[in-house]
């Protein structure tokens, strides 16, 4: 079965520290997609970032990387010299290949609050 | 580029009525797909739907049902509402068939839908 878990609830930090938000996968395909998706209190999703499971090579983009390791099934995300307009709700989700592959699975997400 | 819309912004019913959310897609989106968020969960999928046919669902009773059409809009109606279904319904456009799961999958803002 799929299934993504974000076991980190709630992460507090202070401006400009770095942060991790971790992210653990389960599925049987070997084909997939990985996201990352930011959800500020307007209650948008911001899509930050998209990995396919063929594809192990870390990704930076700003203050934003992302560390893809098949080996653990994690794909976890880190914020360098973390920002107040940082906070927001990050999900991870997965997709699978094939017939109905097109759901995202998310994880619960974890709340990030970022303070002065 | 215009993004995802969605309208009402906020929906107060009470049980037993029905509700009809609706959405815009991105332009070229041939795919739509609307997902229900709890207070304090990730967004579970309802179900899917390209070129205007159901392409795929989640675990969601029949009474959650959906059209879409050829402008891109597509419509979520629920029947015989219940206060679990008070949540967060988004929905998101996706370029391609949807069902291989490659796509990048686009939210609009959501709407929130109280019942009393």
């Amino acid at each position: 079965a799929q299934k993504v878990t974000q076991a980190q609830t709630e992460i507090s930090v202070v401006e400009k520290e770095d942060v991790t938000l971790d992210c653990v996968y389960e599925t049987r395909d070997t084909t997939y997609y990985l996201f990352w998706y930011k959800q500020p209190p307007s209650g948008e999703l911001v899509f930050l970032i998209r990995r396919n499971s063929f594809d192990e090579q870390n990704e930076i983009s700003g203050r934003y990387s992302w560390n893809f390791q098949k080996s653990t099934s994690s794909f976890n995300f880190t914020i360098t010299a973390s920002q107040v307009v940082d906070s927001a709700v990050y999900f991870c989700a997965l997709s699978e290949g094939g017939y109905q592959g097109g759901k995202l699975i998310f994880g619960q997400g974890t709340e990030l609050s970022v303070k002065p | 580029e215009t993004g995802v819309t969605q309208s009402p912004t906020h929906l107060i019913k009470t049980r037993g009525q029905q509700v009809t959310l609706r959405c815009s897609s991105q332009s070229g989106h041939n795919t739509v797909s609307w997902y229900q968020q709890a207070l304090g969960q990730g967004p579970q999928f309802i179900f899917q739907y390209y070129r205007e046919e159901e392409n795929g669902r989640g675990n969601f009773p029949p009474r959650f049902s959906g059209l879409q059409f050829p402008n891109y809009s597509s419509e979520l109606n629920v029947n015989a509402l219940e206060l679990d279904d008070s949540a967060l319904y988004l929905c998101a456009s996706s370029p391609g068939q949807g069902t291989s799961g490659t796509d990048t999958q686009y939210f609009g803002p959501g709407t929130r839908l109280t019942v009393l």
